[in-house]
């Protein structure tokens, strides 16, 4: 099992460019994540999915847009770059929204816009 | 509402001897609690969870964690750390009601000298 897959791992971007990060998992969990993590701040959650064709907002949405058209799958689009997010972006996955269930991590996408 | 405090961003200790990591919470329904481990360029890994079962969670690699609701406090510990624990961990607090929400601590940063 691979777990939880992001794509790409680094990339670098200049201010107004696009681009989609990729998160595939292989559980078939129903919810899905991305989050932001800032040097001090912890994670912040950018926007999750509670099942395929869904998408809600987190915590900090604003310049960001998700997608998620198969349940394995969830996209992160940048549509305008900009410096402030330059950070490191998680995906994960849980099998429901529950408490008490735990979420499984990919490794990280390391975006930096100059 | 709810909310999570990790007392130390960096705490340092001696191959050997033991570790403490503290995390106290907040939460105005059962909460569960959770400790991740973040390796570098990794992402987090489950280390324990607590779901209102036994107030004493043993978690991977020797961690334990016991829930304290008089002190609202879960903090992380083990007997004897090992240069492989050197990492960042995260305390996150959940809890259930019909706003289920998910927050991480800001993370403490576990140095271990040689």
């Amino acid at each position: 099992n691979a777990g939880v897959t992001q794509t790409p791992k680094f990339r670098v971007l200049k201010t107004g460019q696009s681009m989609t990060l990729l998160c595939a998992q292989d559980m078939n969990h129903e919810y899905m994540y991305w989050y932001r993590q800032d040097p001090g701040m912890g994670l912040r959650l950018i926007h999750y999915s509670v099942g395929e064709g869904t998408t809600a907002k987190g915590e900090v949405p604003d310049g960001y847009n998700v997608s998620r058209l198969k349940k394995q799958n969830f996209l992160l689009g940048l549509e305008s770059a900009a410096p402030s997010q330059t950070s490191v972006y998680f995906c994960a996955s849980s099998w429901t929204g529950s408490s008490n269930q735990p979420q499984h991590f990919g490794d990280g996408t390391r975006l930096s816009i100059l | 509402a709810q909310s999570v405090t990790q007392l130390d961003s960096h705490v340092s200790v001696s191959e050997g001897t033991p570790v403490l990591l503290r995390c106290n919470y907040s939460s105005s329904y059962s909460p569960s609690l959770f400790w991740y481990v973040q390796h570098p360029n990794k992402g987090l890994q489950l280390l324990l969870k607590y779901t209102s079962a036994a107030t004493l969670v043993k978690g991977i690699n020797g961690f334990e964690a016991e829930f304290k609701k008089s002190e609202t406090s879960f903090h992380l510990t083990k007997p004897s750390a090992h240069m492989s624990d050197a990492a960042e961990y995260f305390c996150v607090v959940s809890q259930t009601n019909r706003d289920d929400k998910i927050i991480f601590g800001k993370g403490t940063r576990l140095h271990i000298l040689p």
